[in-house]
């Protein structure tokens, strides 16, 4: 079945740690972005990715880092420098082909700092 | 700047009974789509409904129909018959495709179904 699966569902981190979330798709989208979703403030964008080796910052992309080596997988890391990392985190895909494609999302992971 | 905005936090309906989430977008763009996202306790996100900016009749997904005025900037979700599976966080999210090409969301409105 298609579908985009991020891993894991739940991750801890101590602080000064970097850590990497998956994401991986097999729908042969192009685009795949990652969003933290924090209690009432929706889905924030922090990097966004069209094409393969190419990537852009969103709106709070501080703290974090991303590569897209391949089609398939768009791997978010955070990064030390991200000083409250508590917070749900989902990735999406969609086709650039038109933009009346939705976004479809993985199923997220949770992050806690302990 | 391009933002989405729903004005109501929470909702709370009856079961079997109707309710409409508001949101509204701020654009200087004239072609564009409109999105209407759920999300249910196990945080998967599900698209409900979408909506092209060109087209004037309102999208209708079975139980869940939208009311899409351009000029206001407005584009409310419309709940009929509510079922308690219907208890979810609701997302508006807005796309023109530009060089950013990503969903603009707004903050969401939880809704709660009263058996």
């Amino acid at each position: 079945d298609g579908g985009i699966t991020q891993s894991p569902k739940y991750l801890f981190r101590k602080e000064g740690q970097n850590v990497t979330l998956s994401c991986e798709q097999n729908l042969n989208h192009d685009a795949m972005y990652w969003y933290r979703q924090d209690p009432g403030q929706g889905l924030r964008l922090i990097y966004y990715s069209q094409i393969v080796n190419d990537f852009q910052k969103g709106d709070i992309a501080e703290g974090y880092s991303v590569s897209r080596e391949k089609k398939e997988s768009f791997p978010l890391t955070v990064t030390s420098a991200q000083k409250n990392p508590t917070a749900f985190y989902l990735c999406a895909s969609s086709s650039q082909r038109t933009y009346a494609t939705e976004a479809f999302f993985g199923q997220g992971t949770r992050l806690t700092v302990v | 700047a391009q933002t989405v905005t729903q004005s109501q936090p929470e909702m709370s309906v009856q079961e079997a009974e109707t309710v409409t989430l508001s949101c509204t977008y701020d654009t200087s763009e004239s072609d564009y789509y409109l999105f209407w996202y759920k999300q249910p306790p196990s945080r998967q996100m599900i698209l409900v409904i979408r909506q092209e900016a060109y087209k004037q009749q309102n999208a209708t997904e079975n139980r869940f129909s939208v009311n899409f005025q351009k000029a206001a900037k407005s584009f409310s979700l419309k709940i009929s018959d509510s079922q308690l599976g219907d208890a979810a966080m609701y997302f508006c999210a807005w796309n023109y495709g530009g060089s950013q090409g990503n969903l603009i969301f707004g903050k969401g409105t939880k809704l709660s179904v009263k058996p």
